[in-house]
């Protein structure tokens, strides 16, 4: 039984760098999610897909951070200039599109900007 | 705009202490959901809550949606060690394309 894959689980970067993560859902779930979290808080949204469609995004993402998910399974998330701020845990979640839904995540990748 | 919010923000008791944490919010929601994180670890679901007034208990958890489906409480019997973690409550909108978390609870139960 697989469930989400994140890759990597720990990233340091020095600021201004790019950085691109992926995320591997469950393999039946069509939507996956981006989110962020710092130290104290609960995961932000970031942005949503459904099947390979980005259906929404953020207005508090900035357009150094672009998403994909070309086939509908697989995505990755990028943070292009790297800022001291974008340090946090980027959480991915996968989910079935029926009934109630329900969020699965993985265990995360932990960016730090130095 | 945090449209969630959760209290207390920290929690400290013994083992054996029951306990109670609340979710509010001003928007309603079609569901919500209280998720449990681990230091380092995603969050992982607990229980979805769909009806107003609507109560379900998971061994020593019981949590409660209200009336107005805009706030939901958790209560923990007798807690352990085991509960210590980041509670959040998340609630669910559009039946499922958008999922606004709280800040959380941390709790901690010592031995």
């Amino acid at each position: 039984d697989t469930g989400v894959s994140q890759d990597p689980r720990h990233k340091i970067t020095k600021r201004g760098q790019n950085v691109t993560f992926r995320c591997d859902p469950i393999s039946e779930h069509n939507r996956l999610y981006w989110y962020r979290q710092t130290l104290g808080q609960g995961p932000e949204f970031l942005t949503y897909f459904q099947n390979e469609a980005q259906l929404e995004k953020s207005r508090l993402l900035s357009d150094r951070f672009s998403a994909e998910r070309p086939k509908g399974s697989f995505s990755t998330l990028e943070i292009q200039r790297t800022e001291q701020g974008d340090s946090a845990m980027y959480l991915c979640a996968s989910s079935i599109d029926s009934g109630t839904a329900k969020l699965f995540f993985g265990s995360g990748t932990q960016l730090s900007v130095l | 705009t945090q449209l969630l919010e959760q209290s207390p923000q920290f929690l400290s008791i013994q083992e054996g202490e029951n306990l109670t944490v609340y979710c509010n919010s001003s928007s309603v929601f079609s569901s919500l959901q209280w998720y449990r994180q681990e230091p380092g670890e995603g969050p992982v679901l607990l229980v979805t809550v769909v009806t107003g007034g609507e109560v379900k208990k998971l061994k020593r958890l019981t949590f409660q949606f209200g009336d107005a489906r805009k706030d939901s409480s958790l209560h923990i019997t007798a807690a352990q060690p085991g509960d210590t973690g980041l509670y959040l409550c998340a609630g669910v909108k559009n039946y499922g394309q958008n999922f606004v978390f709280g800040p959380g609870t941390r709790l901690s139960v010592l031995p």
